[in-house]
This record gives structure tokens, sequence and C-alpha cells, in this order.
């Protein structure tokens, strides 16, 4: 299965609720990112968490690695209509030739009702 | 500043065609990458570059080729188009922060808005 796999697949809340997601790995990273993407658009990076890093925040934004778990968490407060959108994590290592590779999830589909 | 541009946005093919998809980046960004992305598979990276005149295969490169002659410019091209090949492609790119250990620090990926391409 994929490295970076998201949980719950779809979420449905209302507004001003708290979203969080998760986000389960199999290999060791060294970062792991967080990315949006709306409907028929690109990806739009959010938050980035290096290995060494417990907690992130940014704004309404919080993530949370813990790496004796592989996993990650993104918690959204306060949702809005406007945060609703695909979210995807997105893992990286450094390949034996040296090089980084990403390796994205399947996504959580995040829809607030407003 | 525009980032990252994806032509053509829309396309359909019928199988066997060639085509060719540009992707431009004005950020001088030394990574690039192509990406496909299938309902429920999330991104899978095709192909990627990590400068001028270099490529390297990345996890679904079989049926797609790239090309990197100007640092901006990342080309994918299908030289006979596939049914499977129907999906939305995505082109990102990055830059690699050097830290003073002379290891590479990762920087996130800025995407384009992606092509839709249908094979028939």
């Amino acid at each position: 299965s994929q490295q970076g796999e998201e949980d719950p697949q779809a979420l449905s809340i209302q507004e001003g609720e708290n979203a969080t997601m998760n986000c389960s790995y199999k290999t060791s990273i060294n970062n792991l990112q967080w990315y949006r993407q709306n409907s028929g658009r690109g990806l739009v990076h959010l938050i980035l968490i290096r290995s060494n890093e417990r907690e992130k925040h940014s704004g309404r934004l919080r993530v949370t690695l813990d790496t004796s778990k592989k996993s990650s968490s993104l918690l959204i407060t306060a949702s809005r209509a406007a945060d609703t959108a695909s979210y995807f994590c997105a893992t990286d290592r450094l390949t034996t030739s040296g090089t980084y590779k990403y390796i994205f999830g399947t996504g959580t589909r995040l829809k607030v009702l407003a | 500043n525009a980032g990252v541009t994806q032509t053509p946005k829309f396309r359909v093919l019928k199988t066997g065609q060639s085509m060719t998809l540009l992707c431009a980046q004005d950020m001088n960004h030394e990574y690039m990458y192509w990406y496909r992305q299938d309902p429920g598979m999330g991104l899978r990276l095709i192909h990627y570059s990590v400068g001028e005149g270099t490529t390297a295969k990345g996890e679904v490169p079989d049926g797609y080729n790239v090309s990197r002659l100007k640092k901006q410019n990342f080309l994918l091209g299908l030289e006979s188009a596939a049914p499977s090949q129907t999906s939305v492609y995505f082109c990102a790119s990055s830059y690699m922060r050097k830290l003073k250990t002379a290891l590479l620090a990762v920087q996130p990926q800025h995407f384009g808005d992606g092509t839709r391409l249908s094979i028939l």
C-alpha cells in the first residue's frame, strides 16, 4: 500500500467545528508536509514539519508528528466553508542515490457545511 | 508572478497519438516534478528532475518521457497514448535549501493547476 494513508477518506462537519485528519506512513521520513487541493486546482502547500519536530502551528492549523507511531495529524480549528477541499499528506525520504523522493497519500475530502 | 504554468489545460487524444505537456516555472527552482492524479490513488510521481539537463524516474514512469533542456521548463511526453494514461497531470517545482552541513533541506512544492487528459 502507499506510504501516506490519510484517515478518514471523507469528513463532513458544520462550520465552526474542528476538523482532524490523520496520516500514517510506513518507512522512516525526513519531513512530512500537508497540502490542500480545491476542486479543479493544483495542490497548495499548507505546512511542513520536520522529523525532529513534534508539533507545528500556522494560523488555524495545527500539525503533530509522532515518528514512533509513524503518524501525523492535521487539525483545522473553527472551520469555514472555504476550508472545503481535499487534504493530502506527503512524506519525503532520502534515497540511496542521494536524492529526495516525495510520496503523497490518497487524501481526505473535507466538506464544511455552512 | 505566475508560479507554475501548465499547458494545455485540457486535451483529448486518440489511442496511439503522441503529445507533449509543457510545464514552466518562474521561481528559479532546481527541482521539477511530474505527477498523475487518479481517483482514489492520490498523486503518483512519474518523473522528476533535480536540475537542467537531468531527469530521473519516479514511481510510474512507463509510457512517458521527459526533458529538462532549460531550467524553467519541464516537458512530459506521451509517445503512444493509451487509455490507461487518462488522468490529470500535475507539474510541481521546488528548491532545496543547502544547510551549513551541506545537507539539503526539503522545501515545499509549488503546483500548477493541472492538465486534464482523456485518451479514447
